[in-house]
């Protein structure tokens, strides 16, 4: 089975630039999440898709940033400006449902802003 | 006061060492994860505990819902288990979301 498939693994952009990221989910996982993990810090979590529907996004700093996931399986989250706190690894994972307690992990984009 | 903590920050073994690292939590849980990121690399998911304990091969995790504390075990470690291990609750609520500790970076030197 194949995992939740991030890319890219690195970008590096300077600040005021725009920068996306990529995610596809475990086949069949209805639920998917975009977490900002800051070096030295667990993550934190910016945004919850059912399906193509939004379920959380208290902590999406919304002037900024946006996500989208407009057919229900794979998703893009967007920076625009980027400012130097952005700097972090933004991890994408994936549930079967809301209704699940365990989620898997993608490898993560580290996004490195100067 | 987060509602996460996990003891210690950091950890420097030699191998064969028996590892502890603790955490304890101050909000009622549903399930408590303990997940493994190696540097450069994603999250993986060790154990999902609501009680007890588990074993999986050189890894033990224990709960105990009483004292809002688990504790997750190595034994005999190896430098391959080098890495930050991360404990997470779900604390229940409509949607399942996770709360992250802040993470104990564990090296194990040979």
């Amino acid at each position: 089975e194949a995992g939740v498939a991030q890319s890219p693994r690195y970008k590096i952009i300077e600040k005021r630039q725009s920068v996306a990221f990529w995610c596809n989910p475990i086949s069949g996982h209805a639920t998917l999440y975009w977490y900002q993990q800051i070096l030295g810090q667990g993550p934190k979590l910016l945004i919850q898709f059912q399906n193509n529907g939004v379920v959380d996004d208290s902590q999406l700093p919304k002037d900024r940033f946006s996500a989208e996931r407009l057919k229900g399986v794979d998703s893009t989250l967007k920076i625009q400006p980027a400012k130097l706190e952005d700097s972090a690894v933004y991890l994408c994972a994936s549930s079967l449902g809301l209704n699940t307690y365990e989620q898997y992990f993608g490898p993560g984009t580290r996004l490195t802003v100067t | 006061k987060n509602e996460v903590e996990q003891s210690p920050q950091n950890l420097t073994a030699q191998e064969g060492e028996f590892i502890t690292i603790n955490c304890s939590y101050s909000v009622g849980i549903s399930a408590l994860h303990w997940l493994q990121q190696h540097p450069g690399g994603g999250i993986v998911s060790l154990f999902m505990l609501s009680s007890g304990k588990k074993k999986h091969g050189r890894l033990i995790a224990t709960i105990n819902i009483q004292e809002k504390h688990s504790s997750l075990h190595i034994t005999a470690s190896h430098p391959r288990d080098s890495a930050v291990y991360i404990c997470a609750l779900n604390s229940g609520g409509s949607n399942y979301k996770l709360t992250f500790g802040k993470g104990t970076l564990l090296t194990v030197n040979p």
